[in-house]
């Protein structure tokens, strides 16, 4: 049984650029959520996606956007790429939207550095 | 605006005792509360999830406890040993706004 999968592992961007990070849920899992965790801290909600439609959102800029696609594989943009953008970043999976309060899986996280 | 403290920020301990760490929220209107291992560097893995109904619950040496009254949840860990040591993260899914927010985690370091 495959778990949370995300890729890149580790990258490194100059600010002002665009990134992409990827994540494939648990297999029979349909929701996903993104979460950044700075060093030292808790990880922070960025947004959450259900059936291919942004249900929840943090305090995040608009420079944060999202996608699900219909095999519920999810992508995470970032725009404009600042220095304290530079964080681990994880995919969690869920069965059903977070009000069902389902048990969250997480990924082993995509590792960003912003030069 | 739902905050989730844990204490204490770290904590060694020798191998072989018995621990309880701590996490308080201050908004009894959460869905669930789960807690999570997280190895440095690496991503999290679920350790126990209990929900808004129930009070505790328990997988090997491991019991997590839930007072929503209180605002308040623990994690004991009996016989700890040194591959225990890592960051543990408690985390409430919000009623308002099914948003999970996360404590910012006590690290473990069990002495052989």
């Amino acid at each position: 049984d495959a778990g949370v999968t995300q890729s890149p592992t580790h990258l490194i961007k100059t600010r002002g650029q665009q990134v992409t990070l990827r994540c494939s849920p648990k297999s029979g899992h349909d929701t996903v959520s993104w979460y950044q965790q700075a060093l030292g801290q808790g990880p922070q909600f960025i947004f959450q996606y259900y059936e291919e439609e942004e249900r929840q959102r943090g305090n995040f800029p608009d420079r944060f956007s999202g996608h699900q696609y219909p095999n519920y594989s999810s992508e995470l943009n970032v725009n404009a790429l600042l220095l304290g953008d530079s964080a681990l970043y994880l995919c969690a999976s869920s069965l059903g939207p977070l009000e069902l309060a389902g048990e969250l899986f997480f990924g082993e996280g995509s590792r960003l550095t912003v030069l | 605006k739902q905050e989730v403290t844990q204490i204490p920020a770290a904590l060694s301990v020798p191998e072989g005792e018995n621990l309880v760490l701590n996490c308080s929220f201050t908004d009894s209107a959460i869905y669930n509360l789960q807690w999570f291992r997280q190895d440095p560097g690496k991503g999290l893995t679920s350790l126990l999830l209990i929900q808004s109904s129930q009070r505790e619950q328990t997988s090997g040496r491991l019991n997590a406890s839930l007072d929503k009254s209180s605002g308040r949840s623990t994690l004991y860990i009996a016989a700890s040993q040194p591959g225990d040591s890592a960051t543990y993260l408690c985390a409430g899914l919000n009623t308002g706004g099914f948003k999970t927010i996360f404590g910012a985690g006590t690290r473990l370091f069990v002495k052989a």
